[in-house]
């Protein structure tokens, strides 16, 4: 069955500290994998995506994400992080944007 | 980047009334929409693909008949949730996809703010 798993609910993090949010994928054909991020009142956003080529994957506001097959997952990294990315982050996989099937989400909390 | 826009964000209603959500996509068309649900601390869950001037595909398990959608046009699809009760009470999420002549941003999805039901 394809599926997308968030093992973490919440996250909380200090400013500055490092971030990494964890996501496993299970997928029959060669994914698509996407992280958005969602504020309060917002819609979701697109921080970065994987399709193929690079393994390391740039995104918006600093973020990346390392595709491993081999473990099947996408974990989004940030090194230093900043009170505005306190967010619900979501990671999310399909084939390009069709039928997106998304994990449950991590909240990230960061304190000052 | 492009927006989309739902209306209403809040909707209260009565249990066996109708309501309706819009989808519009401000700075850009969308021949492609979808339609998301959300339960607390649960994923999205897509329930239907909607393609401008054509019938919705639905996923397995959802009713057609309960939550009717419309894509009209080209910026603007709706979703109609019908004779509406407790149990339909979610957050419905919309987003649309930037046509193949939309520049840097052709086939991205672009997400709406959601919209928040409760049926009384």
């Amino acid at each position: 069955a394809q599926s997308v798993t968030q093992p973490d609910i919440h996250i909380t993090v200090s400013e500055g500290a490092s971030l990494e949010l964890r996501c496993n994928y299970s997928y029959g054909a060669t994914p698509y994998l996407f992280w958005y991020v969602q504020s309060p009142g917002q819609g979701l956003q697109l921080l970065l995506k994987y399709f193929s080529g690079d393994t390391l994957v740039q995104g918006i506001k600093g973020f990346e994400a390392e595709f491993k097959r081999s473990q099947s997952s996408f974990n989004l990294r940030k090194p230093s992080v900043h009170w505005s990315d306190a967010a619900e982050y979501f990671c999310a996989v399909g084939h390009n944007t069709d039928k997106l099937i998304f994990g449950t989400g991590t909240r990230l909390q960061v304190f000052p | 980047g492009a927006v989309v826009s739902q209306h209403p964000s809040r909707v209260i209603c009565k249990s066996g009334t109708s309501v309706k959500i819009e989808c519009r996509s401000l700075d850009f068309q969308a021949t492609t929409m979808f339609w998301y649900r959300q339960f607390p601390k649960q994923s999205l869950m897509l329930m239907a693909t909607s393609n401008e001037g054509s019938k919705a595909t639905y996923e397995q398990g959802v009713e057609k008949d309960k939550f009717l959608i419309n894509h009209a046009s080209l910026t603007l699809s709706t979703l109609t949730v019908t004779s509406a009760h407790p149990e339909d009470s979610s957050f419905y999420i919309c987003s649309a996809r930037v046509g193949l002549a939309g520049g840097p941003s052709a086939g991205e999805l672009f997400f709406g703010e959601g919209s928040r039901l409760t049926v009384l």
